[in-house]
């Protein structure tokens, strides 16, 4: 099984759409959160950081984790074009990052 | 203040030849980490290391891969006798102090391709 699972997509929603990304882990040392955006050849982008269990909102996004349920979540809200991109789901329990494989995402203007 | 800072951006190499991949963290952060991806994986640890000493290599292959970060320059992680296998993007992240007490930050990758 693996550390952390996150389905691939891909994901295709039109404009304006509320989008949720979602990722399960099984490793129950997890305390710190991340969720990252990666355009097409390039870096990940850090977009939120979380510890432990509860909601974070930075803008038009907002991370969710439930450590009883080892499922973390990602809503967008008015998603935009510029939104497309693949969001990659992080978790650590030590100095290591754990990825999930990514999910594609395109917004349709 | 500028971002994490790999070169090259693309790298191509013979097999059987040496890569060297060149990672400046951001300005203040002195905590840097290898990740490898592989098409239709996601990110997989390699390396930790501060200034001068590696902290955790668990992910480190044992042969032909090496990583240093010394007090002055970049950090590179070294692959000796290249094979296919080890094309995939190589990105590194920086952060200030210890991860996860910080939030890490990536660079822009080093995309290898063997041939």
């Amino acid at each position: 099984q693996k550390e952390v699972e996150q389905d691939p997509g891909p994901l295709s929603v039109p404009e304006g759409a509320i989008v949720s990304l979602n990722c399960t882990y099984s490793n129950s040392a997890f305390q710190y959160f991340m969720w990252y955006r990666q355009y097409s050849r390039k870096g990940p982008e850090l977009l939120m950081y979380t510890y432990s269990s509860g909601n974070k909102e930075d803008g038009r996004f907002t991370a969710q984790v439930d450590k009883s349920s080892k499922y973390i979540s990602l809503f967008i809200r008015d998603s935009q074009p510029s939104d497309s991109a693949t969001y990659l789901c992080a978790m650590s329990a030590g100095n290591q990052f754990y990825f999930g494989t990514g999910t594609s995402l395109t917004v349709i203007p | 203040n500028a971002g994490v800072m790999q070169n090259p951006r693309h790298l191509v190499r013979r097999r059987g030849q040496e890569a060297r991949l060149r990672c400046s963290p951001m300005k203040g952060h002195s905590h840097v980490y290898w990740y490898r991806q592989l098409p239709e994986e996601g990110l997989k640890f390699m390396v930790y290391l501060q200034k001068e000493n590696i902290i955790d290599e668990s992910g480190m292959p044992k042969e032909r891969f090496s990583a240093e970060f010394p007090k002055e320059g970049p950090s590179i992680l070294r692959i000796q006798q290249v094979v296919r296998g080890d094309s995939a993007a190589y990105f590194c992240a920086s952060s200030p102090t210890y991860h996860p007490d910080t939030e890490a930050f990536f660079g822009q990758g080093t995309r290898l391709t063997v041939v």
